[in-house]
This record gives C-alpha cells, structure tokens and sequence, in this order.
C-alpha cells in the first residue's frame, strides 16, 4: 500500500538556520501531498500542498515541490525562528470510497532555538 | 465559518472501562468524517471514515468502533478499553464532494488508559 516515510527526528536548530526536512513517499497513483504542522497541545493544521508533479505549496515561509522523478516531498525554510518549533507531518492522499484518505509519515519534531 | 469540536479534551479510564469520544462539525453539510489516532511517538494512523450518515469504513482492525448517527457527528467507542488503546486521538473533516480536499482537524482527545 502507499507509504510516507519522513527524516528521523528531532531536529533541533538555532534561529535564522535552514531547515530541510525530508520526505519520501510510495505510491500506486498520482496522490497529492502534503504537510502538516501540529504545535504543542494543539490539533494538525495544513502547511501546504501539491496536487501534482512539480507543483510547489509554500505558506508561512515554508515551500515543497512535488517530485515525481525521485517521489519526495522536502520540506524547506530559509530562516526558522523560534515560533516554528513543532511537529510536522507529510502526507499524501489516497482516495477511496468517495472519501479522501491520508497516509501520514511518522512525523518530525523540530526545536528551534534562540 | 466551520468549525470542529471534541470531547473531552483528557481523559483518564481503567482497563476494561467503555470508551464514548464524541467529535461535531459546524458550518458544513455533508461533510466526510475521520478518526485518526496518534500513539506515543508514532505517526497518525487513520482509524474509521464516514461519508454519510451511518456510513462507517474501519481500515484497521481493532478493539474500537465508529458510529455516525447525525449528519455532523461522529462518536468512537469501545466496550472495553486495552492498555494499547492509549493516545492521542483526532477528529477530522473534509468537503464531501469529489476531488482532492483539505482535511481540518480538531483539537484532539488524550485518553489514558490505565
């Protein structure tokens, strides 16, 4: 079945450093993806996105392409700061049954620090 | 604007106790619903979705059921609560129509079974 598999945590960085964070997925189809960000005590809210190939998501200073030839999805920031200290999650969509279903990667829980 | 609720935010229960987690929707009709759980330093694993009333797809097998008895409910539950059964558990919704849609996702439910 599909599969997310994401950079080993945690990743701890300093403020104003570059973050990557890597994502690889499998999958049979075209799925989109996906990033999700969980702050402490808090429910996953949506990063970005990309529904097909080459697209890129970017929000909050945070960018993704969808590559289809190598079938990643990093995850990139060019100045963290603190603030961004959380979980994050890639993922990818797999429908079924008239309901859009998400495969999540483990996570990666990133500290940044001041 | 729609929003998600859950309750209750924490939960503490003795092994063998039931288990009721109850998750609504406002703003939205039709929507698709998801269960997802999150154990201790895993990933989320989906765990039921619903794409309508009394409509209830399980994706993995397990000691947990879903029921959708209104439009914008949506209630776990279990006779008889394991050890195993401990976590961090997700409400989430999507637009029901066809097509790739973000998922939103509630504030989430920490049960802790003892």
């Amino acid at each position: 079945g599909d599969s997310v598999t994401q950079m080993e945590g945690p990743v701890t960085l300093s403020e104003e450093a570059f973050l990557t964070i890597n994502c690889t997925y499998t999958a049979t189809g075209y799925p989109s993806l996906f990033w999700y960000v969980q702050y402490p005590g808090e429910g996953l809210q949506l990063l970005l996105k990309a529904t097909k190939a080459d697209d890129k998501g970017s929000n909050k200073g945070f960018e993704a392409t969808y590559r289809k030839e190598t079938t990643s999805f990093h995850l990139e920031k060019g100045s963290v700061q603190v603030s961004d200290s959380a979980v994050y999650f890639c993922a990818l969509s797999d429908e079924g049954q008239g309901a859009q279903k998400l495969v999540f990667g483990q996570g990666t829980r990133l500290t940044i620090n001041p | 604007s729609q929003t998600i609720h859950q309750w209750p935010a924490t939960l503490v229960q003795p092994v063998g106790s039931p288990l009721s987690l109850e998750c609504t929707v406002e703003g939205t009709s039709n929507p698709n619903l998801y269960w997802y759980r999150q154990a201790a330093g895993r990933g989320l694993q989906l765990l039921f979705y619903s794409v309508g009333i009394g409509q209830i797809s399980s994706e993995v097998p397990q000691n947990l059921s879903a029921s959708r008895p209104q439009d914008r409910q949506f209630i776990l539950s279990s006779k008889k609560l394991l050890l195993s059964d401990s976590g961090f558990y997700l409400c989430a919704w999507s637009e029901g129509l066809a097509g790739i849609n973000e998922q939103f996702f509630g504030p989430g439910t920490r049960l802790t079974v003892l």
